[in-house]
């Protein structure tokens, strides 16, 4: 079956820097999503990785690694406004076509 | 402005009722999903639908029903069978040359 792992909540410090792991065991794994949710929001997209290596957009940075079925998120110069809920998701592709599995979701908390 | 609209924002549903949640989309995208979140939870995959008058059951269908007559719309039914339906629901949709999900800003279901 499909299974993604990530921790369920952790906390940080404004203007320190946080890295969320995230792992997975899938079948027709075609790449993986980080997406960030507000409470009662839409998950907003936030990092797209296919191949191997760091992907850098401004504070934020996701890495992947195939071989190891591993991901992280990196969120550096935390802000009070990063306190959400991040989502690892991977792109998988089935006979039905591409869909998308999510993990359960890291809680980040960020503190003064 | 391109979006998808998820409506209503806020439904109640009374025992042994079938609902339909609404879900339009005027991005001209050729895929559409459906999942439904629990709190302190991921998003699990309910529907998806690839292209016009043809959809795949996810990972939760049961209880659960679709069409997709139109492009630009895929309603879900949550019907009688359905014994757990408090939740938010969240509707997707995905260009065909793009691997990223667009959301709706949800419908949150409470049963009465």
């Amino acid at each position: 079956g499909q299974n993604i792992d990530q921790p369920t909540e952790m906390t940080a410090t404004e203007g320190a820097i946080v890295q969320i792991n995230c792992t997975y065991q899938t079948s027709g794994f075609n790449g993986l999503f980080w997406y960030q949710q507000h409470a009662g929001e839409a998950p907003t997209f936030l990092s797209y990785n296919v191949l191997d290596g760091l992907e850098e957009k401004g504070r934020f940075s996701s890495f992947l690694s195939r071989s190891k079925g591993y991901s992280y998120l990196l969120l550096k110069e935390l802000q009070m406004k990063d306190s959400a809920s991040y989502l690892c998701a991977a792109s998988l592709l089935t006979g039905g076509g591409n869909k998308l599995t999510f993990g359960t979701g890291t809680q980040l908390k960020v503190e003064l | 402005d391109g979006g998808i609209t998820q409506s209503p924002k806020y439904l109640f549903r009374k025992e042994g009722q079938n609902v339909t949640l609404s879900c339009e989309q005027n991005l001209n995208h050729d895929a559409m999903y459906w999942y439904r979140q629990d709190p302190g939870q991921g998003l699990r995959l309910i529907y998806y639908s690839q292209i016009v008058n043809d959809f795949q059951k996810g990972d939760i269908a049961e209880g659960y029903s679709v069409s997709r007559e139109k492009k630009e719309s895929f309603p879900l039914t949550v019907t009688s069978a359905q014994k757990n339906p408090t939740a938010f629901y969240l509707c997707a949709s995905r260009d065909r040359e793009d691997e990223k999900l667009f959301f709706g800003s949800g419908t949150q279901l409470s049963v009465l």
